[in-house]
């Protein structure tokens, strides 16, 4: 069983369509979140949703807006793609609080055209 | 504000033998969590291991262990008789316990380790 599984794992799409990416987690974790893996590999964090509510909106453009129907659940709508999105967005879970480890999706590969 | 520092971008070992992953961090926070993370070329991000800024010993998981220095702020993984399935880029990346439910990774820039035959 895979803990924190995203789809689509691959997203070829273009420039100004919306789309969304799912995740889900069976580890039965409170806090679920958003990163962002870009072109040089670096990793940012995007959003954190803590029981459903949104904890932590990093600088990221209104475009994208996370949802979290339910604590195993958290969404990434894209609006109006634009290029520069490209990139692999990775989902992730945790307990609440720190020193717990948080575990990460396998990624979703967004390529805009 | 966090910072992660990993000096080297790429590292080349020789099966079976050891090697060190540099990693130093800056953090004004006085507890915090010290994590590795190894992404293969498939682009999965596997956690390897953790080390709390309280724990007396180094975190060791399997040939994985974390040389940590505190008053140095470095937290070097250590993989002993590398595999040629370690080839992978390998994260740093560290949580403050300051921020309670506002917990979140700051990542260094990664370190992309090849094992040669």
């Amino acid at each position: 069983d895979t803990a924190v599984s995203q789809t689509p794992k691959y997203l070829v799409t273009q420039m100004g369509n919306d789309k969304s990416i799912k995740c889900e987690q069976n580890l039965g974790h409170d806090t679920m979140y958003w990163y962002k893996q870009d072109s040089k590999k670096f990793l940012k964090i995007m959003f954190s949703y803590n029981n459903k509510e949104l904890i932590i909106n990093e600088t990221v453009p209104n475009r994208f807006s996370p949802k979290s129907p339910d604590k195993a659940h958290l969404n990434l709508h894209i609006n109006s793609l634009e290029l520069g999105d490209s990139a692999v967005y990775f989902c992730a879970s945790s307990t609440t609080g720190p020193g717990n480890t948080i575990y990460f999706g396998e990624g979703s590969w967004l390529t805009v055209v | 504000a966090q910072k992660i520092t990993q000096t080297q971008p790429g590292m080349f070992v020789q099966e079976k033998e050891a090697v060190t992953l540099d990693c130093t961090y800056d953090t004004s926070d006085p507890s915090y969590g010290l994590f590795w993370y190894k992404q293969p070329s498939s682009g999965e991000m596997i956690f390897l291991i953790y080390q709390g800024s309280y724990d007396q010993q180094n975190a060791t998981e399997g040939r994985y262990s974390l040389n940590f220095q505190k008053a140095r702020k470095s937290a070097n993984l250590v993989i002993s008789a590398s595999q040629l399935g370690d080839s992978a880029m390998y994260f740093c990346a560290m949580s403050p316990f300051s921020g309670g439910s506002n917990y979140k990774l700051t990542f260094g820039k990664g370190t992309l380790l090849t094992v040669n035959p």
